[in-house]
């Protein structure tokens, strides 16, 4: 059990620019979840996958940002068109289909936008 | 609609004295709870879960939180602080079909010597 990876670590961009970031999940978890925390706050739920399929998007994820998981295995978040506001760390977690459904996290993806 | 409230966003404690980290939720179905702690530049590492069996629950490090559904709490406990405690803990609740994570705000723990 390797846990969960993220890649980049560390993202600075200029603002307008796209970003992509990648999430590998706990190999035999058919659950993957991205949430963005800004500084001093909670996470906040941004997506959710089923294997390949995306069930859930929230009201935070404007159409600037997509989400995929190719395969049901690794997934990526995309954010086209940056802006200022969407600095944050990008946090993506996996889980087996449970009751409880205990969730795992990466180490975050942090984005600045400058 | 499920959410939690963390109250004190900053704790200060002396290193060798209790722990109080208070959580309350908010939830029209029985909730599966859980406590996360966070250090800094790093994702968040899971301390214990609430899962409706006991109401006491024993995590990692010392940690424990007891549910408590006629107050709709749980507050997360430890006997003696360690200066390596210091860290930001985050109460949550799951929600829905998903399973989902609603977060508090969090709370920032200090640990005086």
């Amino acid at each position: 059990d390797t846990g969960v990876s993220q890649d980049p670590r560390h993202k600075i961009t200029k603002r307008g620019q796209n970003v992509t970031f990648r999430c590998d999940p706990i190999s035999e978890h058919n659950r993957l979840y991205w949430y963005r925390q800004t500084l001093g706050q909670g996470p906040e739920f941004l997506t959710y996958f089923q294997n390949e399929a995306q069930l859930e998007k929230s009201r935070l994820l404007s159409d600037r940002f997509s989400a995929e998981r190719p395969k049901g295995s690794f997934s990526t978040l995309e954010i086209q068109r940056t802006e200022q506001g969407d600095s944050a760390m990008y946090l993506c977690a996996s889980s087996r289909r449970t009751s409880d459904n205990e969730q795992f996290f990466g180490p975050g993806t942090r984005l600045t936008v400058l | 609609a499920q959410s939690v409230t963390q109250l004190g966003s900053h704790v200060s404690v002396s290193e060798g004295a209790l722990v109080l980290l208070r959580c309350n939720y908010s939830s029209s179905v029985p909730p599966y709870l859980f406590w996360y702690v966070q250090y800094p530049n790093q994702g968040l590492q899971l301390l214990l879960k609430y899962t409706s069996a006991a109401t006491l629950v024993k995590g990692i490090n010392g940690f424990e939180a007891e549910f408590k559904k006629s107050e709709t709490s749980f507050h997360l406990t430890k006997p003696s602080a360690h200066m390596s405690d210091a860290a930001e803990y985050f109460c949550a609740v799951s929600s829905g079909n998903t399973g989902k994570l609603i977060f508090g705000q969090g709370t920032t723990l200090q640990v005086k010597p």
